[in-house]
């Protein structure tokens, strides 16, 4: 079975530019969530889809958003970037959202 | 910030020796994950427990959720060079909100 895949492993982007993070679940998982990883807040909640809805939200700015798709792959969009959202952004999907997660790999983001 | 609180940040460990990881919460969770995360990886997914004053041992690690379902244990015997890595834990608060990890180094 083949994992949790995120793309694109490394994105650099300017400040007040926006960018766009896929994550591709575990076939059959329905619940896919979204994390910050720095190394001074470790890993922080963004925001957890389940068919396609908007379940739980973290508590990060409106600058943060996502959506999922029927087929449960998920998008995470950050506009107006700045230095601060540089990090490693991890997808985890899971059967439901209680579930153990399973992680991908992570999209390293560096905003300049 | 952190809703499920984790101590100690960093665990410096002699090989052979055990160390224990601590988690605690202020509010009572319905469950409790542990997860690994090795150096350049993404967090493995470890344990769940559920119930109040659950343990369970995976070979050297055992795991334990307080009565009160607001804390839990991760200690680990007889420490190896593959016990590298930093150990989450995990509640629902909504959504699972992790800990800030404990960082073991092993000296060998």
């Amino acid at each position: 079975k083949a994992g949790v895949t995120q793309t694109p492993r490394y994105l650099i982007k300017t400040r007040g530019q926006q960018v766009t993070l896929s994550c591709s679940p575990i076939s059959g998982h329905r619940s896919v969530s979204w994390y910050q990883q720095t190394p001074g807040q470790g890993l922080q909640f963004l925001f957890e889809y389940f068919s396609e809805t908007q379940r739980n939200k973290g508590n990060f700015p409106g600058r943060f958003s996502g959506r999922q798709f029927s087929n449960s792959r998920s998008e995470m969009n950050v506009s107006t970037l700045e230095l601060g959202d540089s990090a490693l952004y991890l997808c985890a999907s899971s059967l439901a959202g209680v579930s153990p997660l399973h992680f991908g790999n992570g999209t390293r983001l560096t905003v300049t | 910030g952190q809703q499920v609180m984790q101590i100690p940040q960093y665990q410096h460990v002699q090989e052979g020796e055990d160390f224990t990881t601590y988690c605690n919460s202020s509010t009572t969770l319905s469950n409790i994950q542990w997860y690994k995360q090795r150096p350049g990886g993404h967090p493995v997914f470890l344990i769940q427990l559920v119930k109040s004053g659950e343990v369970k041992k995976q070979k050297r690690l055992t795991f334990q959720f307080g009565e009160a379902k607001k804390n839990s244990s991760l200690h680990i015997t007889a420490t190896q060079t593959t016990d590298v890595g930093t150990y989450f834990c995990a509640g629902l608060t909504p959504g699972l909100s992790f800990g800030a990890g404990t960082t073991v180094t092993v000296r060998a």
